[in-house]
């Protein structure tokens, strides 16, 4: 089992451009997990999707950023017109299913770090 | 209401002692409490993970104690060494969604 993998591991942007972020979860993993951490700070949630659905983007800011999980190949977080202060580490992270004992309890990728010049 | 506060922010401890990093948050309804270890370059792995209804968990080095009264919970790492180095987070959860509020880190550092 290869874990959450994320590509690629390091993105360097232009003001303006757009940024595409690629995480393929675990083998039977179904649920994903988008982590936003910026420098010196803690994780912040972004959006949790399962199969073709969005299930909770509380965490998204509402314009440029979005997020899908298509019935095949990996979930994708894009960012249009990306700005300086959208450089940050970005994880994903995927579960199983939900359970009372697994909330929570989910597998990190080694993330993608976005470099806004 | 949604944030976990973590300190200190950085910790320095001498190879062998005992390494305590404190979590507060203010959300009642959360019911889940997980710590989580990263190393530089890394993503997060979660290093051990609490309910509300046990006032303690010990795995290996690593304890987790929990206090719901005061709504407070603790990460005691025994025998720290030099290999524990790294970030520790604390997080929470409630609800169904599995969604994480994480605090803000701490920086451990084991001296040899």
């Amino acid at each position: 089992n290869a874990g959450v993998m994320q590509n690629p591991r390091h993105l360097v942007r232009r003001r303006g451009q757009e940024a595409r972020l690629r995480c393929s979860p675990m083998k039977g993993h179904s649920h994903v997990y988008w982590y936003r951490q910026l420098p010196e700070e803690g994780l912040k949630f972004m959006v949790y999707l399962q199969k073709e659905n969005i299930i909770d983007e509380s965490g998204m800011p509402k314009e440029r950023f979005s997020a899908e999980f298509p019935k095949e190949g990996p979930s994708i977080l894009r960012i249009q017109q990306v700005v300086r202060g959208d450089s940050a580490a970005y994880f994903c992270a995927s579960s199983p299913r939900l359970t009372g004992i697994n909330l929570g309890g989910y597998t990190f990728g080694s993330g993608t770090r976005l470099t806004v010049v | 209401q949604q944030q976990v506060k973590q300190s200190p922010q950085s910790l320095i401890v001498q190879k062998g002692g005992i390494s305590i990093i404190n979590c507060a948050y203010e959300n009642t309804a959360f019911d889940y409490f997980p710590w989580y270890q990263q190393f530089p370059g890394k993503g997060p792995a979660l290093l051990i993970a609490i309910r509300p209804d046990v006032s303690e968990k010990k795995e290996g080095r690593f304890t987790i104690s929990f206090n719901k009264s005061a709504k407070q919970f603790s990460l005691h790492i025994m025998d720290s060494q030099p290999g524990d180095s790294a970030t520790y987070f604390c997080a929470a959860s409630s609800g169904n969604t599995g969604k994480l509020i994480f605090g803000q880190g701490t920086t451990l550092q084991v001296k040899p």
